[in-house]
């Protein structure tokens, strides 16, 4: 079974300027989670989408950060403009929905904001 | 807001010996997930627990769960270089929502 898959692995951009990753999830997982990790930290959830619905985003900083899924699969986050303390992982990760919670990581992208 | 707690933040532990991690939450919570993430690697899930006095185990890790005290424990024993990571415990109630402990950073020395 193929696993999460998100790109690029690695992104290194100044400050102000744009960014997108992409999170295509395990086949059937009908909720997608992006995370945050600073270093050093624990995954801060910034969306959750439930099908190509909204379920959670009250931690996404919303006047730089957007997520989309369309047709209920893959997601892209972005984020314009970016600041110095985006630089984290973005972890994007799905489940299943008869196993609520048990989330399956993608091997995440990494940002550097100079 | 849920609040999730580990402690030791950081552990340095010999081969062979034994030690617990622990992992305290502010409200009461449906599940309790505890995660291993390597360096530079994303997470990988090893325990579920589901209920009071839910223990579980794998190899060298036991998982427990005890929902009045909100507290989890991961118990090593006998640790093996090959344990050495970051440890996160994750709760969640209702919505599927995880929040995450600031997880422990578990260095196995020889």
């Amino acid at each position: 079974e193929a696993g999460v898959a998100q790109s690029p692995r690695y992104k290194i951009i100044e400050k102000r300027q744009s960014v997108a990753f992409w999170c295509n999830p395990i086949s059937g997982h009908a909720t997608l989670y992006w995370y945050q990790q600073i270093l050093g930290q624990g995954p801060k959830l910034l969306i959750q989408f439930q099908n190509n619905g909204v379920v959670d985003d009250s931690q996404l900083p919303k006047d730089r950060f957007s997520a989309e899924r369309l047709k209920g699969v893959d997601s892209t986050l972005k984020i314009q403009p970016a600041k110095l303390e985006d630089s984290a992982v973005y972890l994007c990760a799905s489940s299943f929905p008869r196993a609520p919670g048990e989330l399956f990581f993608g091997e995440g992208s990494r940002l550097t904001v100079l | 807001e849920l609040k999730v707690e580990q402690n030791p933040l950081f552990l340095s532990m010999q081969e062979g010996k034994n030690y617990t991690i622990y992992c305290n939450y502010s409200t009461t919570s449906d599940r309790l997930y505890w995660y291993r993430q390597d360096p530079g690697k994303s997470l990988e899930s090893l325990f579920v627990l589901l209920s009071n006095g839910a223990v579980k185990q794998e190899g060298r890790l036991m998982a427990s769960l005890d929902t009045k005290a909100r507290l989890s424990t991961l118990h090593i024993t006998a640790a093996v270089h090959d344990l050495s990571a970051t440890y996160f415990c994750a709760v969640s109630f209702g919505n599927e929502k995880l929040t995450f402990g600031t997880g422990t950073r578990l260095t196995i020395i020889p």
